[in-house]
């Protein structure tokens, strides 16, 4: 069963703006990773954040935790043609299996 | 360079047939996982594997089946009792010194025809 929905189901942006999407999980967690995915290719890890972890950059990417509400986000800043993709969170369900949501998909319009 | 090798990237299924889609990692990862994409939809948990020679059942376990006689390998095979096998499958694998971020393939699509 998936337990991460994202928000919204799909984003198109100019090139240079930022995109930001949302991910709401059900239950406890202890850490919440993001993936990004291109068209018909594996997934790719960008960040994990863990549940004692309120906010997290990476380059680009600021990722924000909040467990009362059981959500996080994502923040692509100054967004490139390469950033279009679809966006994953998945949230562990035990120590080694992760649950994923049904993605955002993201168009960056040059 | 370490990754996972997923082979074939395109296969394609007669009605009662079974086939096997190989996985290969060299990460030295514990955790092994096969999962189930359809389009425009998120992933699902067909088989899991924490260590050699044990696995579990995913979400969507039935009409497939997998073996772990090795770390590096983790094949899974859909048989015909699977109606809809027509799907993008992925295989991932993991390490706890990571933080069970997850190493994936590239994909195989599977067509039935």
């Amino acid at each position: 069963s998936q337990q991460g929905e994202e928000d919204p189901q799909a984003l198109s942006i100019q090139e240079g703006e930022n995109a930001t999407m949302n991910c709401s999980y059900k239950t406890s967690i202890n850490n919440l990773q993001w993936y990004r995915q291109n068209s018909g290719r594996g997934l790719v890890h960008l960040i994990l954040i863990r549940s004692n972890e309120r906010e997290k950059h990476s380059g680009r990417l600021r990722v924000t935790l909040d467990t009362s509400k059981k959500s996080s986000s994502l923040l692509i800043t100054a967004s490139r043609a390469a950033d279009t993709a679809s966006y994953f969170c998945a949230t562990d369900v035990n120590d080694y299996k992760l649950s994923f949501g049904a993605g955002t998909t993201v168009t960056v319009r040059a | 360079d370490g990754g996972i090798t997923q082979s074939p990237k395109y296969l394609f299924r007669k009605e009662g047939q079974n086939v096997t889609l190989s996985c290969e990692q060299n990460l030295n990862h514990d955790a092994m996982y096969w999962y189930r994409q359809d389009p425009g939809q998120g992933l699902r948990l067909i088989y899991y594997s924490q260590i050699v020679n044990d696995f579990q059942k995913g979400d969507i376990a039935e009409g497939y089946s997998v073996s772990r006689e090795k770390k590096e390998s983790f094949p899974l095979t859909v048989t015909s009792a699977q109606k809809n096998p027509t799907a993008f499958y992925l295989c991932a694998s993991s390490n706890r010194a990571q933080g069970y971020g997850y190493t994936f393939g590239s994909g195989t699509r599977l067509t039935v025809v």
